[in-house]
């Protein structure tokens, strides 16, 4: 089965509002990394993280250090700009280290 | 400037052909990737290398080949091509290949196999 589950699939929000995006792993993982994906295609790495939290802006993530097994990504009074498709991908403890395995991706759609 | 280019944009190929799809990092990183992204799967890892050493491939298929001719280049070589292999094919680098490094991606090649 995947390794990478990522929820929600799609979502809408308007502008100002809060979302949170979520990645369990079905195993224990080493570490995340969170990439935006925008209309054209490119892959913007957001966040990469070993353990504890990390923010940006409005954008906070979080990766649960006890059981290694989620991670989270919090958007804060979201903008239009931050449309796109949000992807973790995840490394794990065994085969290759720095091998990413990606979930399927969240489709985010912020609306004025 | 872009720090990862990749060659050509856009690639429209008859099945049964070849072509080299181009990889070059300009961020003075060791290990480098190649990803593929298809409508039917998600993002996939295919080849890690470091030091232009290959160190891990899950392609299953030896019609792709990647390709390291100096440390910032990677390249990937596909003969006999498939519709099935149409994909956006993202090249990728970290420092090291020891994992715990943030990979940067590469803007993508997006192949289209008739």
């Amino acid at each position: 089965g995947d390794q990478v589950e990522q929820s929600p699939s799609a979502l809408s929000l308007h502008e100002g509002t809060d979302s949170a995006l979520r990645c369990n792993f079905t195993t224990t993982m080493r570490s995340v990394q969170w990439f935006r994906q925008n209309s054209r295609g490119s892959l913007i790495s957001l966040f990469y993280l070993a353990s504890g939290t990390k923010e940006n802006g409005r954008l906070k993530s979080a990766f649960d250090s006890k059981e290694r097994r989620y991670s989270t990504l919090h958007i804060r009074d979201a903008q239009l700009e931050d449309s796109g498709t949000y992807f973790c991908a995840a490394e794990a403890y065994t085969g290759g280290a720095d091998r990413l395995t990606f979930g399927k991706g969240t489709q985010l759609i912020i609306q004025p | 400037d872009p720090k990862i280019i990749q060659k050509p944009k856009y690639l429209v190929a008859v099945t049964g052909s070849e072509k080299i799809l181009i990889c070059e990092q300009y961020l003075g990183h060791n290990a480098m990737y190649w990803y593929r992204q298809s409508a039917k799967k998600p993002l996939e890892f295919m080849f890690s290398y470091s030091y232009q050493k290959l160190m891990d491939n899950q392609t299953a298929s030896s019609r792709f080949q990647p390709q390291s001719s100096k440390k910032n280049h990677l390249d990937l070589q596909i003969t006999a091509l498939k519709p099935d292999d149409s994909a956006t094919y993202f090249c990728a680098s970290s420092q090291d290949d020891w994992g715990q490094d943030t990979q940067y991606f590469g803007p993508g090649t997006r192949l289209l196999v008739l």
